[in-house]
């Protein structure tokens, strides 16, 4: 157990539809990354949160959106799902915004049908 | 953006050989970590590379930050089944904050 805690660990929606993926942090640790992962694209980097506050954008679609709350937990919400969408979702923590040592929880399975 | 080359894509080896990956990039980082991803698990943080020409161990693993700043590698000693994973190679984006591009992976399996 990394102490990151990601659920739900699957999910199967059909296309056009919205989910929430949620993560817990590490205890202690005040910064959440999302990730996703695709046979096809690797890990890729999407949104950064520290402390509440979103820190650093990368390759996040719009309809796609995070936040984190005063009890440091994050959400992923996607909405308007795609069949492209299906993928792995990683949340990573870490202490800090300066630390590049993540811990990653086991990550959402989403299948989109 | 900056992207990080892994090579091979994946390695078919004999329980107790020895394994060497290398990652690469068009750009300079000036850090290099090195990931595990177990099957149906996140990645885990092997080791951490700081400063150029750094040669760092961790158990069977090691993992040298290469002079020219521009590549990485890992090499596992005597492999053994538990070995079998995906490793990741990463850095900081633009070598600025803590956001972190990953390689495409190299794919290991070990034969008992």
């Amino acid at each position: 157990d990394s102490g990151v805690t990601q659920t739900p660990k699957h999910l199967i929606t059909a296309t056009g539809q919205r989910v929430t993926l949620r993560c817990s942090p590490r205890s202690g640790d005040l910064s959440v990354y999302w990730y996703q992962q695709s046979l096809d694209q690797g890990l890729q980097f999407l949104i950064q949160y520290y402390n509440g506050e979103e820190r650093a954008k990368g390759n996040i679609l719009e309809r796609f959106s995070a936040q984190q709350f005063p009890d440091l937990h994050s959400e992923l919400n996607l909405s308007s799902l795609e069949l492209g969408d299906s993928a792995l979702y990683f949340c990573a923590s870490s202490q800090n915004t300066g630390s590049m040592r993540y811990t990653f929880g086991s990550g959402t399975r989403l299948t989109v049908v | 953006g900056q992207q990080l080359n892994q090579n091979p894509q994946s390695m078919f080896i004999q329980e107790g050989e020895d394994v060497s990956m290398n990652c690469t990039s068009s750009s300079i980082f000036n850090t290099w970590l090195w990931y595990k991803q177990d099957p149906g698990e996140g990645p885990v943080l092997l080791i951490a590379l700081y400063k150029a020409g750094e040669l760092t161990s961790n158990g069977r693993l090691t993992a040298q930050f290469g002079i020219t700043r521009k590549d990485s590698f890992l090499n596992i000693s005597a492999s053994i089944p538990s070995d079998v994973g995906i490793y990741f190679c990463a850095g900081p984006q633009n070598n600025a904050g803590n956001m972190l591009t990953f390689g495409g992976g190299t794919r290991l399996m070990v034969k008992p």
